[in-house]
């Protein structure tokens, strides 16, 4: 089945530090499936950061940068300067139809704590 | 901004009793769906919806029951609680087919069956 596979937390970052967060993909059912991340910020519900639906192209989104790499099938998210602000548990998902719908499947998300 | 309201915010329920949760949109969205989060996995899909008075089983549908009685209103049923369904619940929205489209979601409700 469809699989979105991520670097899992806790990922510790010292302010004004850059972050990489891997992800990598596999899709069944289509070639070139959507793909997000999401954020979850403490006490908050997940919200979408970025989407791209186009192999090759780049999403960017609050200082996070993610490129749909249909190669290496690979979205690794990406901020060159983290912030306090920025803690919180990230989560790549992937977006495919499926019968009357459709699905998103996520990855198991990586907490992200950056220090001061 | 899109709203999604979900009720309780935690519980805590005996094995073996019922248990409803309960979720509630203000974006006028046809979809909506019913996730679950346990440390070590990412979130599953368990029943969704796309229409009032409908709805379609997800990867894990076992001891969940769904109800969807309007497009604002979405409730999951746990008839009989076990220890293994202890985990955060998620409710989300979408305009159009998920795979496409953002989803919006609720503030989850942590669920601790004892």
């Amino acid at each position: 089945g469809d699989s979105v596979t991520q670097t899992e937390g806790p990922v510790t970052v010292s302010e004004s530090e850059s972050l990489i967060i891997n992800c990598t993909y596999s899709a069944t059912s289509i070639a070139y499936p959507n793909l997000f991340w999401y954020v979850r910020y403490p006490g908050e519900g997940l919200q979408l950061l970025l989407k791209v639906i186009t192999a090759g192209q780049k999403g960017s989104s609050r200082g996070f940068e993610a490129t749909y790499n249909k190669e290496t099938t690979s979205f690794h998210l990406q901020k060159a300067s983290v912030q306090e602000s920025d803690s919180a548990v990230y989560y790549c998902a992937l977006g495919e139809p499926q019968g009357t719908g459709s699905k998103l499947s996520f990855g198991k998300g990586a907490k992200l704590t950056v220090s001061p | 901004e899109a709203a999604v309201t979900q009720s309780p915010r935690s519980k805590v329920a005996v094995t073996g009793g019922k248990v409803t949760l309960s979720c509630h949109q203000t974006n006028n969205h046809d979809y909506m769906y019913w996730y679950r989060q346990d440390t070590g996995h990412g979130l599953r899909l368990i029943h969704y919806s796309y229409v009032a008075d409908s709805t379609e089983k997800g990867d894990i549908p076992d001891g969940y029951k769904a109800s969807r009685p309007s497009q604002e209103n979405f409730s999951l049923i746990l008839e009989l609680a076990s220890l293994s369904q202890t985990a955060v619940y998620f409710c989300a929205s979408s305009d159009r087919p998920v795979s496409n489209e953002r989803l919006f979601f609720g503030h989850g409700t942590k669920l601790s069956v004892l």
